[in-house]
């Protein structure tokens, strides 16, 4: 199936583990993203790669370190996971001079 | 900050009804989308108005956008129980070299049997 598939699905872990999110796609996107929706559900971008460069960096801080292995590929590392990480991460991806955005179905990260 | 503010942020409505929820946005635009989520899954694109546009439609859809008002309506008109979730507007933005969307917190619709 053409998707952009994401795991785990859920992952629950103690604070301060370090914890890695995958994400893949096969429509032949050059942009991927990570997004992350809150309990309220705002969604807010956190990065976005373009051809594996960084392009978009939106204050997250340093413990989520973004890895983009080609371009078919965007993976999520976070370190010292806190509390208030827990949320639902989204991986989406584009192709440049379109404007929908595809997203994965997300990772359900509870940290306790 | 977010870009698109949906309003109201919940609504329930009988099955066959329609259904029509707002979105306000602060800065100009080139596009505004609005996207599905069902409970649990990730978010699926529905419409793409451009900010030349003042009116698309699309099956049971109809959106709307006023840029005077930076705003935008999105109708669904008789409603099927399948409908129940949360609908998101989202703007875009392009920067050198990079183009993102920016999504409010959604509107969460139950349409009830």
């Amino acid at each position: 199936d053409t998707a952009v598939s994401q795991t785990p699905k859920y992952l629950v872990t103690q604070m301060g583990n370090d914890k890695s999110i995958k994400c893949e796609q096969n429509l032949g996107h050059d942009t991927m993203y990570w997004y992350k929706q809150d309990s309220k559900k705002f969604l807010k971008i956190m990065f976005s790669y373009n051809n594996k460069e960084l392009i978009i960096n939106e204050t997250v801080p340093n413990r989520f370190s973004p890895k983009s292995p080609d371009k078919a590929h965007l993976n999520l590392h976070i370190n010292s996971l806190e509390l208030g990480d827990s949320a639902v991460y989204f991986c989406a991806s584009s192709l440049t001079g379109e404007n929908t955005i595809y997203f994965g179905e997300g990772s359900w990260l509870t940290v306790v | 900050s977010q870009q698109g503010e949906e309003d109201p942020q919940a609504l329930s409505i009988q099955e066959g009804e329609n259904a029509t929820m707002n979105c306000s946005y602060k800065t100009s635009i080139n596009n505004l989308q609005w996207y599905r989520q069902n409970s649990g899954r990730g978010l699926v694109h529905l419409i793409l108005i451009r900010s030349n546009e003042r009116e698309k439609h699309s099956g049971r859809l109809r959106v709307t956008l006023d840029t005077s008002k930076k705003s935008s309506s999105l109708l669904i008109t008789a409603s099927r129980a399948a409908d129940t979730a949360s609908y998101f507007c989202a703007t875009d933005f392009y920067g050198p070299g990079d183009y993102k969307l920016s999504f409010g917190a959604g509107t969460t619709v139950t349409v009830r049997a």
